[in-house]
């Protein structure tokens, strides 16, 4: 199956900085790259989705101006949260989509 | 949207116990997928199985597409099976591809 990294693992700042989590599908040309958010004890949820070359679309009740995706190249995929404040605390993880889905190993994000 | 329902809930097991994980959907599906998330948060992939019966050492799994459901076994449980387990599906009339997940199942064995 498709092989899918991600930077960092977790991370910790302080209310108001931004945080940029990188994804990589290794050995898969991804022309899209979907991005799911898992708070604590709850399931994942699509947040957006990245197209290579284009726009990103976003989940209703998810600040594009907030999460700014970037989609490159066919390799990889950046979301960065910006201003981030304590409730962005979550667990941020990606996939590159296709018939049979793998997930990258997922990024922490705690806000303090 | 579609809806993916997984019960139970919670699930403590003895190790050596057999179990039957369920989850139904409310509309037709093109993609379904059962994952084991460890505690590090990392999604295992168990099972590719929009329909049929497949079967992967002690695990296997069946989907009826044409009764909405998806069943996940597992047995002779072991500690190292605990963890939360997720059913995940694609409905292309609905979503972009992304998968739909439902809200897991806790599975706890004791030693």
């Amino acid at each position: 199956g498709a092989v899918v990294s991600q930077h960092p693992s977790w991370v910790i700042c302080k209310s108001g900085t931004s945080v940029k989590i990188e994804c990589r599908s290794l050995d898969f040309q991804a022309t899209t790259m979907f991005w799911y958010r898992q708070f604590p004890k709850q399931s994942l949820m699509l947040m957006a989705t990245s197209n290579e070359g284009s726009k990103a679309t976003y989940e209703q009740g998810v600040e594009k101006d907030k999460f700014l995706i970037n989609h490159a190249s066919l390799t990889l995929s950046t979301l960065t949260v910006t201003s981030a404040h304590p409730e962005d605390s979550s667990f941020y993880i990606c996939s590159p989509g296709g018939n049979e889905q793998f997930f990258g190993p997922g990024t922490r994000l705690t806000v303090l | 949207g579609i809806q993916v329902e997984q019960s139970p809930p919670d699930l403590i097991l003895q190790e050596g116990a057999n179990s039957t994980l369920r989850c139904n959907f409310s509309d037709s599906v093109n993609n379904l997928q059962w994952f084991h998330q460890n505690p590090w948060g990392q999604l295992i992939n168990l099972f590719y199985i929009p329909s049929g019966t497949k079967q992967n050492g002690r695990l296997s799994a069946t989907t009826v597409a044409t009764e909405r459901y998806s069943l996940l076994y597992i047995s002779s449980s072991q500690t190292t099976d605990s963890g939360v387990y997720f059913c995940a599906v694609v409905n292309y009339g609905g979503s972009q591809g992304n998968l739909i997940f439902g809200k897991g199942t806790k599975l706890s064995v004791k030693p």
